[in-house]
């Protein structure tokens, strides 16, 4: 079974640019998640979808990030304008459904913002 | 009462030694409680988890045990290798809801 694919895996912008993320789950998988690692600390959600619905993004800094998962199966996450405290790791995850049956993380994309 | 706290931050032991990772949690409306191991440029991959309806589970060299009245749950790695070095994450768990622990930095020096 493939796992969660993400892409880039690297990415190096200035402040005030913008960027995004690709995330596509594993087939058959509803339910979708992003987050962000800021380093030495745990993934944090940014938002969870349901098909194509959004479930919970009350953690999303909306005024500069968006996420989007049009037909319910590939994902974008978005920046923009990036800021220095956004340099993290995002991290796509997707489950089978909401209750998290075969919770699956992807290997993320390494932000750093100068 | 979202929160998860994990300690310590960071373990240092020799081949065989048993490191103790330890988590407590606050909302009982949690039910499932999974460990992630995180190497360096990878996803977190879950480790073993467990239900507030038992107190101890094995998988291998991994155990967890489960304290539902202190609201408190420790991963034990028996016999470590030099290959379990990476970070471990606890986490905490209900339908629409997965909160990480800060993580704990394991070294398993040869």
């Amino acid at each position: 079974e493939a796992g969660v694919a993400q892409s880039p895996r690297y990415k190096i912008i200035e402040k005030r640019q913008s960027v995004a993320f690709w995330c596509n789950p594993i087939s058959g998988h509803a339910t979708l998640y992003w987050y962000q690692q800021i380093l030495g600390q745990g993934p944090k959600l940014l938002i969870q979808f349901q098909n194509n619905g959004v479930v919970d993004d009350s953690q999303l800094p909306k005024d500069r990030f968006s996420a989007e998962r049009l037909k319910g199966v590939d994902s974008t996450l978005k920046i923009q304008p990036a800021k220095l405290e956004d340099s993290a790791v995002y991290l796509c995850a997707s489950s089978v459904d909401r209750l998290g049956l075969g919770y699956t993380f992807g290997s993320g994309t390494r932000l750093t913002v100068v | 009462q979202q929160q998860v706290k994990q300690s310590p931050q960071s373990l240092i032991v020799q081949k065989g030694g048993i490191p103790i990772i330890n988590c407590a949690y606050e909302n009982t409306a949690f039910d499932y409680f999974p460990w992630y191991q995180q190497f360096p440029g990878k996803g977190p991959a879950l480790l073993i988890a467990i239900r507030p309806d038992v107190s101890e589970k094995k998988e291998g060299r991994f155990t967890i045990s489960f304290n539902k009245s202190a609201k408190q749950f420790s991963l034990h790695i028996m016999d470590s290798q030099p290959g379990d070095s990476a970070t471990y994450f606890c986490a905490a768990s209900m339908p629409d809801k997965l909160i990480f622990g800060t993580g704990t930095r394991l070294q398993v020096f040869p």
